[in-house]
């Protein structure tokens, strides 16, 4: 069974440092894609970057990064020069194997995100 | 993301009382997807539905939940007699196609508070 797992419930980082939100996942298949969604305490859920399997280079978006370590099952995300606004709960999640009649997405259980001045 | 559309944000209901959830998709995104994010929990797949056919259901709650995705107008989540344990933030998601790489963007949840 696919699984992901996020073993850092919250996390504290100072303004204009990088932190790195750990994400796991557990799969047999060799072929799907993982996601970082960021909810912040308004409740939405902002989509930050994405990951496909197959893709050669670990996947950027401004200042967010996916350090993508594909025989360890990790993707973490890495937030360089972190601001107040990043403070947020982080999800990782991880869409099934592509073709598949869904891409209904599993997610981890987030991990809390607070940005020190 | 703003394009993912949801209503009501809130929705206070007592027990017994019917719940409707509404989602329209982005612009041009066909496929839609419902997930419930229960206090201090990740997301939970409910329900993945095409115009007028539901997909997967491999989420959703035998009773009283069911959802539709007419060919005009918004997909609604229909929740019947509700209980204290179906207070949570329902997120509607929506992509404009399966094909890898796709991005799935979500509303802003409708919070639901069953008193």
């Amino acid at each position: 069974a696919q699984k992901i797992t996020q073993t850092q419930p919250g996390m504290f980082v100072q303004e204009k440092e990088a932190v790195t939100l750990d994400c796991t996942y557990d799969t047999s298949d060799p072929s799907y894609g993982l996601f970082w969604y960021k909810q912040p305490s308004s409740g939405e859920m902002i989509f930050l970057i994405y990951q496909g399997s197959y893709d050669q280079q670990n996947a950027t978006e401004g200042r967010y990064s996916l350090n993508f370590q594909k025989a360890r099952k990790s993707a973490n995300l890495v937030i360089s020069a972190s601001q107040l606004g990043d403070s947020a709960m982080y999800f990782c999640a991880m869409r099934p194997p592509y073709g598949g009649a869904t891409n209904k997405l599993i997610f981890g259980t987030g991990t809390l995100l607070a940005v020190q001045p | 993301n703003a394009g993912v559309m949801q209503n009501p944000r809130h929705l206070v209901r007592r027990r017994g009382q019917e719940a409707r959830l509404r989602c329209s998709p982005m612009k041009g995104h066909s496929h839609v997807y419902w997930y419930r994010q229960l206090p201090e929990e990740g997301l939970k797949f409910m329900v993945y539905l095409q115009k007028e056919n539901i997909i997967d259901e491999s989420g959703m709650p035998k009773e009283r939940f069911s959802a539709e995705f007419p060919k005009e107008g918004p997909s609604i989540l229909r929740i019947q007699q509700v209980v204290r344990g179906d207070s949570a933030a329902y997120f509607c998601a929506s992509q404009s196609s399966t094909l890898p790489g796709n991005t799935i963007y979500f509303g802003e949840g409708s919070w639901l508070t069953v008193v």
